[in-house]
């Protein structure tokens, strides 16, 4: 059965500081991963996914993830935070023989002024 | 990008009453729609997936009888909670993925919160 996981409940930062959001997962063969952004009441939101190629992927309002194999993570990095940027991630994943997506348990993240 | 939309936004029922949740892909064919369950502060819990034309395959412990899902056209597909307690009050989320299989983007509708009194 896959799996992902999202060890931090909540992630504290400082505007204008790095945030990172972590993900590792557990897919047999190459998955699919991705991430999405849900605001309060709303749904989720697309920022990126990583497919195969690069493992850097480059995502929405200057998100961006890397892919590590050896380690089965798809962390979640912004090189500098908005207080807009407060919300809820989830990670998600899937191998490539289905279509359904296993999500992580999701990480909230405040940006303070 | 593809856009779902979900309706209604907002729903409150007496207990005892069914209430149908539509999700629409505006601009594209959804092969395969999904619904999920979030609690608050919890992530997303895939109750089911419908693929056009054919009966919605369930997760385990989700009640077919009490959550119907039909999947008539290849932009509709709906939920409807019947006979809706208390214990059903909570946040419904359709997405909707216009191919089967290959990297298969999920698309999310912005959500349903149901509120049964």
């Amino acid at each position: 059965a896959q799996s992902v996981a999202q060890p931090e409940d909540q992630v504290n930062v400082a505007e204008g500081n790095p945030l990172t959001v972590k993900c590792t997962y557990s897919v047999s063969g190459n998955p699919y991963l991705f991430w999405y952004v849900q605001y309060p009441n709303r749904g989720l939101q697309f920022l990126l996914k990583y497919i195969t190629g690069d493992n850097l992927v480059k995502g929405s309002y200057g998100f961006e993830a890397e892919f590590n194999k050896s380690q089965t993570s798809f962390h979640l990095k912004k090189p500098s935070a908005l207080v807009s940027d407060s919300a809820l991630y989830f990670c998600a994943a899937r191998g490539r023989a289905g279509n359904k997506l296993t999500f992580g348990g999701g990480t909230r993240v405040l940006v303070k002024p | 990008g593809a856009v779902v939309s979900q309706h209604p936004s907002w729903v409150i029922c007496k207990s005892g009453t069914s209430v149908k949740i539509e999700c629409r892909s505006l601009d594209f064919q959804a092969t395969t729609m999904f619904w999920y369950r979030q609690f608050p502060k919890q992530s997303l819990m895939l109750m089911a997936t419908s693929n056009e034309g054919s009966k919605a395959t369930y997760e385990q412990g989700v009640e077919k009888d009490k959550f119907l899902i039909n999947h008539a056209s290849l932009t509709l597909s709906t939920l409807t909670v019947t006979s809706a307690h208390p214990e059903d009050s909570s946040f419904y989320i359709c997405s909707a993925t216009e191919t089967s299989g290959g990297t298969g983007e999920l698309f999310f509708g912005e959500g349903s919160r149901l509120t049964v009194l």
